[in-house]
């Protein structure tokens, strides 16, 4: 089965840029879906296919997708942004289903 | 808009079935190209997708719960449904229902959760 890598933890200081990352095989030839879920909350999309923005989500969130790494980036982070973030992709190469990442606890220092 | 909310009971004992339903509103479980899915997440851990039912009715589950999961969707009432038997403590977790609107796209609408202890 297809496996996601997230580093656990991620902090930053306000106003500065976050970087998450997503490791997978050949990742880049996916299509990448980033989630921010804060406690007590369900998870809620902020990225879709690599680096689409929903609406009402900031400009400062953007993706990128290369290689085997796929990037949620968050510039000017402000302490609203302090979350959980999970990259998801689907996979169809045994079966069709779909994968998360273990998640990065972003840390508004 | 469509909304999704989980509904079953607090507590399953160990060995026992757990149920739950998720009944949709602004959406038909039948129509479209949408997949209707079960995400699972213990406490304080990561999420997991559990699996999904076709508006077809076909049904797609994750390989490490394949054995004891059964999703249904009942279209009169506009639900879906998850099964799990055999349950343990790790399978006490929040269970969210969600929605995909066709394969290879995000999650884009969620339940709120429901908590779902496993405990004698």
């Amino acid at each position: 089965s297809y496996v996601l890598t997230q580093p656990p933890s991620v902090s930053v200081a306000p106003g500065q840029t976050a970087t998450i990352t997503c490791g997978g095989n050949q990742i880049g030839s996916r299509r990448v879906h980033w989630f921010q879920q804060k406690p007590g909350q369900a998870p809620m999309i902020v990225i879709y296919y690599d680096s689409d923005r929903p609406s009402g989500i900031p400009e400062r969130f953007s993706g990128s997708n290369s290689g085997n790494t796929a990037t949620l980036t968050i510039s000017r982070v402000e302490a609203g942004d302090e979350a959980d973030y999970y990259c998801q992709v689907w996979d169809n190469s045994s079966d069709l289903y779909w994968v998360f990442g273990g998640g990065t606890k972003l840390t508004v220092l | 808009q469509v909304q999704l909310r989980e509904s079953g009971p607090g507590l399953v004992k160990p060995s026992e079935t757990l149920s739950l339903t998720c009944t949709v509103s602004g959406g038909s479980v039948s129509r479209g190209s949408y997949y209707w899915s079960w995400i699972r997440q213990p406490p304080g851990k990561g999420l997991e997708w559990i699996g999904s039912i076709y508006y077809t009715g076909s049904t797609n589950y994750n390989p490490s719960l394949k054995s004891r999961v059964t999703i249904s969707a009942d279209t009169s009432k506009n639900q879906f449904s998850l099964k799990l038997n055999s349950v343990t403590a790790a399978d006490t977790a929040m269970y969210y229902c969600a929605r995909v609107d066709k394969v290879g796209a995000p999650f884009d609408y969620w339940g709120q959760g429901t908590l779902v202890p496993v405990s004698s």
